[in-house]
């Protein structure tokens, strides 16, 4: 079966540091891969798109890098600053158009002052 | 400012009690789609629309309708609500572009409670 994993423990790190958030899945071939921050009680906001043909996205101090052979991605924060600290979602797409989306179960990041 | 805008925030109901969640947005997309999200589940697609008038079943459909009359709106629809139905649901809009701008928009969502 399909199936999408995020670290589910919680990951603790210091303020200027970069954080790593994995993102393993089996199963799939999407075309594309998103992420997602979701913050307590509030909806899921948005962040990066890649496609199956891109290795690595970036935006501002955001990473993403996708590698479909290991079926993997990973989110990079760096220079993480306590405002970052969130439950950081990735989703993938089963139809290839890139709307009809699977979430993992998210990884919760605190960052430390 | 690009929104959508769910209704209620918060909605405590009893168990057989009809009731509807609104959803609009204001960006013209024409996918939208519903939501819940469950303590160890995530977040689990429930219906999902590509246009006015066509509707389809996410992951979870059973005791949930929809309907899209007109593009802006969306709602959600518990005909008899039950328990296992209290969530938090949200609606989305979607969008895939060539820039940045792509991907789900969520509404702030709707914390229902059946009793």
């Amino acid at each position: 079966s399909q199936k999408i994993e995020q670290n589910s423990e919680a990951l603790n790190i210091q303020e200027g540091k970069t954080a790593t958030l994995t993102c393993n899945y089996t199963n799939y071939s999407p075309a594309y891969l998103q992420w997602y921050r979701q913050d307590p009680g509030r909806g899921p906001v948005f962040l990066l798109l890649i496609r199956e043909n891109e290795k690595e996205k970036r935006k501002e101090r955001l990473k993403v890098t996708f590698d479909t052979t290991l079926k993997q991605s990973l989110f990079h924060i760096t220079a993480s600053q306590p405002a970052d600290s969130a439950t950081y979602l990735c989703a993938l797409d089963h139809n290839n158009a890139g709307n009809m989306l699977t979430f993992g179960g998210g990884t919760r990041l605190m960052v430390k002052p | 400012e690009a929104q959508v805008t769910q209704n209620p925030r918060y909605l405590i109901t009893v168990t057989g009690k009809k009731l509807t969640v609104t959803c609009s947005q204001n960006m013209n997309h024409e996918y939208m789609s519903w939501y819940r999200q469950d303590p160890g589940l995530g977040l689990r697609q429930i219906y999902y629309s590509m246009n006015v008038e066509a509707t389809d079943k996410g992951d979870v459909p059973e005791g949930y309708k929809v309907s899209r009359k007109e593009k802006r709106n969306f709602p959600l629809i518990l005909e008899s609500p039950s328990p296992n139905q209290t969530s938090l649901y949200f609606c989305a809009t979607f969008y895939l572009g060539t820039k940045s701008k792509s991907g789900y928009t969520f509404g702030s969502g709707t914390r229902l409670t059946v009793v």
